[in-house]
């Protein structure tokens, strides 16, 4: 069982705070790393798709970071706004067929 | 173009029933997952098909199953149900393994 870990949980933003938040993984055997947003009632939506060691990716405000040596990757959110709320997933692909999740980090952006 | 679609979207069963979940993928999408999600977990991997053929399966029972057609859509089968089958799940359509997926809404499945 591959065991991809996010943290925290969930975490309160106000409006115009920036943050970030950290999704950990086993650094052998690498090959991506997908991050998810997942709005309520929508569908999750795929972020970014990251390979390479230092790999930085960016949306609009938010961008991500990945270190596979040491298995980490950083999302942030920079000037949080209301419509930034929701999980956001952070997967494994491991070059078979699946994805491995993590439990993902909730963001509410207080207005 | 249209997203990936699954039907039905909420569902309730009792338990011992079986339950047959639809999928149909972006169009030219030939990779076809399923995934389980649990209140409070990530997604985890049932199935994958690839060209009508299944490539990979999750660790689940074998009272799941799955099927994809011709035209690339997919089912999912669950027999003998469980309250524990109680869940959302999740399709997803992807060009090749690997390329991000593409995730329908869902269907909430409920087992009393």
């Amino acid at each position: 069982i591959l065991n991809v870990e996010q943290s925290p949980q969930s975490l309160h933003v106000q409006e115009g705070d920036s943050t970030n938040f950290t999704c950990s993984f086993p650094s052998s055997n690498f090959y991506a790393l997908h991050w998810y947003r997942w709005e309520t009632a929508k569908s999750p939506e795929a972020l970014f798709v990251m390979t390479l060691n230092g790999d930085e990716k960016k949306k609009g405000r938010i961008s991500a970071t990945l270190n596979t040596k040491e298995g980490y990757s950083y999302l942030y959110i920079k000037g949080s706004q209301p419509e930034d709320s929701a999980t956001y997933l952070c997967a494994l692909f491991l070059g078979d067929y699946k994805l491995s999740f993590g439990a993902g980090t909730t963001v509410t952006v207080r207005a | 173009d249209a997203g990936v679609t699954q039907s039905p979207t909420h569902l309730i069963k009792t338990r011992g029933q079986h339950v047959t979940l639809r999928c149909s993928p972006i169009s030219g999408h030939k990779s076809v997952s399923w995934y389980q999600q649990v209140l409070g977990q990530g997604p985890q991997f049932i199935f994958q098909y690839y060209e009508k053929e299944e490539r990979g399966r999750g660790n689940f029972p074998d009272r799941f199953s799955a099927r994809q057609f011709p035209n690339y859509s997919s089912e999912l089968n669950v027999n003998a149900l469980l309250l524990g089958d109680s869940a959302l799940y999740l399709c997803a359509s992807s060009l090749v393994v690997g390329t991000p997926l593409h995730f329908g809404n869902g269907t909430r499945l409920t087992v009393t």
